[in-house]
């Protein structure tokens, strides 16, 4: 199994700034994958995240509004830019394992 | 393109009796197919899985699904539900041949368990 971990575990922020959420892994993955939880909702994929290349994004989300980096194989980030209220989610990371993925705690983001 | 559908937004239980969450599927091919339990301001934590082999899988805290490949369906179950089993559960389907590929999650549901 990973250990994965989340940074920060949640915020609030103000309308029109950016957050960069931070994920960390206890081995090295190959591929690593970004979803958003909106308050109620179920999961949704925002991108997919391969080390050496550019982020591949779900329909519905873009690189300018959450751009992602995956500098090596344990670590991650995205960016929540120019947030609005409706950007209030969980948003968690997770990474392909054997047969299954593992999931962060996520970070609890809350936009005023 | 995958799809998974859960179509009870909430199933209530009295403890000690058995339970199902419904999930259907629709994914071209073979599908993966996996039951994700969340506990309130907890991360999302894996039941079980189902890749090939036995209809019938068995998970994490006494769970199993079966899987039924006529009627594309991975219904969740368990013989006797406890108080503690009260939490939101999604169904995911993974997409192509290989396990390394995105999750798509069903939208949950909410099991309660009433003493």
């Amino acid at each position: 199994s990973a250990v994965i971990s989340q940074k920060p575990s949640r915020d609030i922020c103000q309308r029109g700034t950016s957050l960069t959420i931070q994920c960390q892994v206890d081995s090295q993955v190959t591929m690593m994958f970004w979803y958003r939880q909106q308050p109620g909702q179920s999961l949704t994929l925002i991108a997919t995240a391969n080390q050496g290349s550019e982020a591949t994004y779900e329909s519905g989300f873009v690189i300018d509004k959450f751009p992602i980096s995956r500098p090596n194989l344990t670590f991650s980030t995205l960016t929540v830019s120019n947030m609005s209220p409706e950007d209030s989610s969980i948003y968690l990371c997770s990474v392909d394992g054997r047969n299954e993925q593992f999931f962060g705690p996520g970070t609890r983001l809350t936009v005023l | 393109a995958q799809s998974v559908a859960q179509p009870e937004d909430q199933v209530n239980v009295a403890e000690g009796n058995p339970l199902t969450v419904k999930c259907t599927y629709s994914v071209s091919g073979n599908p993966y197919l996996f039951w994700y339990v969340q506990y309130p301001n907890r991360g999302l934590q894996f039941l079980l899985k189902y890749i090939t082999g036995d209809n019938l899988v068995k998970g994490s805290y006494g769970f199993e699904a079966e899987f039924n490949k006529s009627q594309t369906s991975f219904h969740l179950k368990k013989p006797s539900a406890l108080v503690s089993d009260s939490a939101l559960y999604f169904c995911a389907v993974s997409s192509g041949y290989s396990s390394a590929s995105k999750i798509i999650f069903g939208s949950g549901t909410r099991l309660s368990i009433r003493p």
